[in-house]
């Protein structure tokens, strides 16, 4: 089975800074990872994934992320933070491969950008 | 407008009262699923169903049951609610064949209030 921690339950940070969104996953198979996002009110969408390949991977909205295996970690980047990120992020993992299509997910952080 | 289409968008529920949530997805997906949004515990999964016909147990399955007559639709049952049910419950649905990492595509949620 697999497992996702997310290290943060809230990060404050101000407009215009970058910002982190940390990720540790455990599990004893290879993973995809993804990373979600939920604004108030409304369902999850995808911000970015990795399935193979490089690991510094883009996604929507400027946001990127990192995989590192040796760390078991998949942390969320953005340079610099708008109003309009605000929401919560969700960091999920599931096993490589088909035949099991069912993500585990983190218990979320919520990003508050500060005008 | 393709996805997933979720009903009601919000519901309160006196006790031990029967409840079924709706789901129905156009994307012809065949895995749909069903998770629970509590505040500081994410997503977890309360059931699957990988193919038309198929239906599995996630992680909080007790109290619910689900059913899958055809591709398209995938209701949530609450036999006899009770107050822990009370959640924000959303419908998720993924293609399982040919290439794709099986990102999952979300609802807008269903919220329920158990009394």
């Amino acid at each position: 089975a697999q497992s996702v921690t997310q290290l943060d339950s809230q990060v404050p940070v101000f407009e215009e800074a970058p910002v982190e969104l940390r990720c540790n996953y455990s599990s004893s198979v290879s993973v995809y990872l993804f990373w979600y996002v939920q604004y108030p009110n409304q369902g999850l969408q995808l911000l970015l994934k990795y399935l193979s390949g490089s690991t510094l991977v883009k996604g929507i909205n400027g946001f990127e992320a990192e995989f590192n295996k040796s760390q078991t970690s998949f942390h969320l980047r953005k340079p610099s933070v708008h109003i309009s990120d605000t929401a919560e992020y969700f960091c999920a993992v599931r096993r490589s491969g088909a035949g099991s299509y069912q993500l585990t997910f983190g218990k979320g952080t919520k990003l508050s950008v500060i005008p | 407008i393709a996805g997933i289409t979720q009903a009601p968008t919000s519901q309160i529920l006196a006790a031990g009262r029967r409840m079924t949530l709706r789901c129905t997805q156009d994307m012809r997906h065949n895995a749909m699923y069903w998770y629970r949004q509590d505040l500081g515990l994410g997503l977890r999964l309360i059931h699957y169903s990988n193919t038309a016909g198929t239906t599995g147990k996630g992680e909080v399955p007790d109290g619910y049951s689900v059913s899958r007559a055809n591709t398209d639709d995938f209701p949530l049952t609450l036999a006899s609610a009770v107050p822990s049910q009370t959640s924000v419950y959303f419908c998720a649905s993924t293609r399982t064949s040919g290439s794709g990492s099986g990102e999952l595509f979300f609802g807008e949620g269903s919220r329920l209030t158990v009394l």
